[in-house]
């Protein structure tokens, strides 16, 4: 099972919105709701962000969102804050013995 | 409030074992399935293991699959992972993580604790 392709980097200013995408296949992201986002500040630990595709936990700003179209799933960051500056991670359910694959991750780095 | 607080890592060679444990709090931890992910020194995540609520259906990402056990003790409100033929590309903070549902398998992890880190070095 290989990894989610995320793009390395994006960047945005403070105020806009920016999208990160993660590409899989159809054995895990085309083919399960079950796909999620963390956020990662450097020296912690992840932070759950969305999951089942656009689905916030309790306390999560609804200033991300996240889609899934065919095998690739997006998250979205409306009104960039400096404090959104981190690395973000995909995740997708695999239904194969390696339960959960994660993307490479991507920095997002706020201007 | 639900705290997961890992221990056991440290230094060990190329071949030998350590054993993680992750003692859990502010939940009811036996009706929880619970997952170890991995992060290598300035690279990703990585899924390692998963174990269902009750110690039945073990999962293990390939690359561990023969090494690793991840076993539970509810009595105790702690998860282990035993880590035997250690290899230089399993030095990584190691993290135990708590399934979102209790009932549904969503395959997200809501809590996770501050890692653990394994260094495999002669």
């Amino acid at each position: 099972q290989s990894a989610l392709t995320q793009p390395a980097s994006v960047s945005g200013s403070p105020g806009q919105s920016i999208t990160i995408s993660c590409t899989g296949t159809s054995s895990d992201i085309g083919g399960y709701k079950h796909v999620s986002w963390y956020q990662q500040h450097p020296g912690k630990a992840p932070k759950l962000m969305i999951y089942e595709v656009s689905n916030w936990p309790s306390g999560v700003s609804h200033r991300f969102s996240g889609s899934k179209s065919g095998n690739t799933a997006s998250l979205t960051i409306s009104g960039l804050q400096p404090e959104d500056e981190a690395d973000y991670y995909c995740s997708s359910y695999t239904g194969s013995t390696t339960l959960v694959v994660f993307g490479g991750g991507t920095k997002l780095t706020v201007l | 409030q639900v705290q997961l607080v890992e221990s056991g890592g440290g230094v060990v060679q190329p071949g030998g074992s350590l054993r993680l444990a992750c003692a859990a709090s502010g939940f009811t931890f036996n009706t929880y399935g619970m997952h170890w992910v991995r992060q290598a020194p300035g690279k990703g995540l990585e899924w390692v293991a998963f174990l269902r609520y009750d110690g039945t259906n073990k999962y293990y990402v390939n690359s561990v699959k023969g090494r690793f056990t991840i076993s539970r003790d509810n009595s105790k409100n702690t998860l282990y992972l035993q880590m035997n033929s250690l290899r230089a590309e399993d030095t990584a903070v190691y993290y135990c993580a708590k399934e979102y549902d209790s009932v549904i398998g969503y395959y997200s992890f809501d809590y996770w604790g501050q890692g653990t880190l394994v260094t495999v070095s002669s």
